[in-house]
């Protein structure tokens, strides 16, 4: 267990659909990131926060969207969901923001019909 | 520009076998980090491994080992005395110290470890 939670574990919607995944660093962890894993894209870097404050962006569509919350939680908002968007999302939280190691949640599978 | 390969897509052992997972690197950062991850049937990411560039020292974690050569841009993984419990994807990753946080994953090497 690496002390990151995600809900839900699998989320289930249809196109046109906007969805909130949730994520919860480990205790400490300031900044938080969301990756993407899909069989054509692989794992792919969305988008990183520090303390609240975006740090980085990766590949993230605009359809995409991201926050941290005070209590260092974080929420991936996936809206106007395409066939396309069906993948495991993860999120992952580490110390710093150096590239100290990440340590990622369990995922949540989206499939989108 | 930032890339990780693993041109292994799949290798199946028999238990007991010693196998040696391939990832290559490339980048124009002279600072930066090379990590293992496991990815077990259940789909976490489990971290193994972490290296900075400056430190080019193999490292031995029980049946695990890593071998860091700059000098071919190189960080392979060997398991010894492989098991049924190291079946799993397993992803070599990048990050450098200049271009954010992320983690440049390669495409992943599937192994599987028949009794």
């Amino acid at each position: 267990d690496s002390g990151v939670t995600q809900t839900p574990k699998h989320l289930i919607t249809a196109t046109g659909q906007r969805v909130t995944l949730r994520c919860s660093p480990r205790s400490g962890d300031l900044s938080v990131y969301w990756y993407q894993q899909s069989l054509d894209q692989g794992l792919q870097f969305l988008i990183q926060y520090y303390n609240g404050e975006e740090r980085a962006k990766g590949n993230i569509l605009e359809r995409f969207s991201a926050q941290q919350f005070p209590d260092l939680h974080s929420e991936l908002n996936l809206s106007s969901l395409e066939l396309g968007d069906s993948a495991l999302y993860f999120c992952a939280s580490s110390t710093a923001p150096r590239p100290y190691e990440q340590f990622f949640g369990p995922g949540t599978r989206l499939t989108v019909l | 520009a930032q890339k990780v390969t693993q041109a292994q897509t799949e290798i199946s052992v028999v238990e007991k076998e010693d196998v040696t997972l391939d990832c290559v690197y490339e980048t124009r950062d002279t600072t930066y980090y090379l990590f293992w991850y496991k990815q077990p049937p259940s789909g976490e990411l489990v971290f193994l491994i972490r290296r900075n560039s400056f430190d080019e020292q193999n490292e031995i974690s029980g049946r695990y080992s890593w071998n860091f050569q700059k000098s071919t841009s190189s960080f392979n993984f060997t398991i010894t005395a492989s098991q049924v419990v190291d079946s799993a994807v397993y992803f070599c990753a990048l990050s450098e110290a200049g271009n954010t946080d992320k983690l440049i994953f390669g495409t992943g090497t599937r192994l599987q470890v028949f009794p």
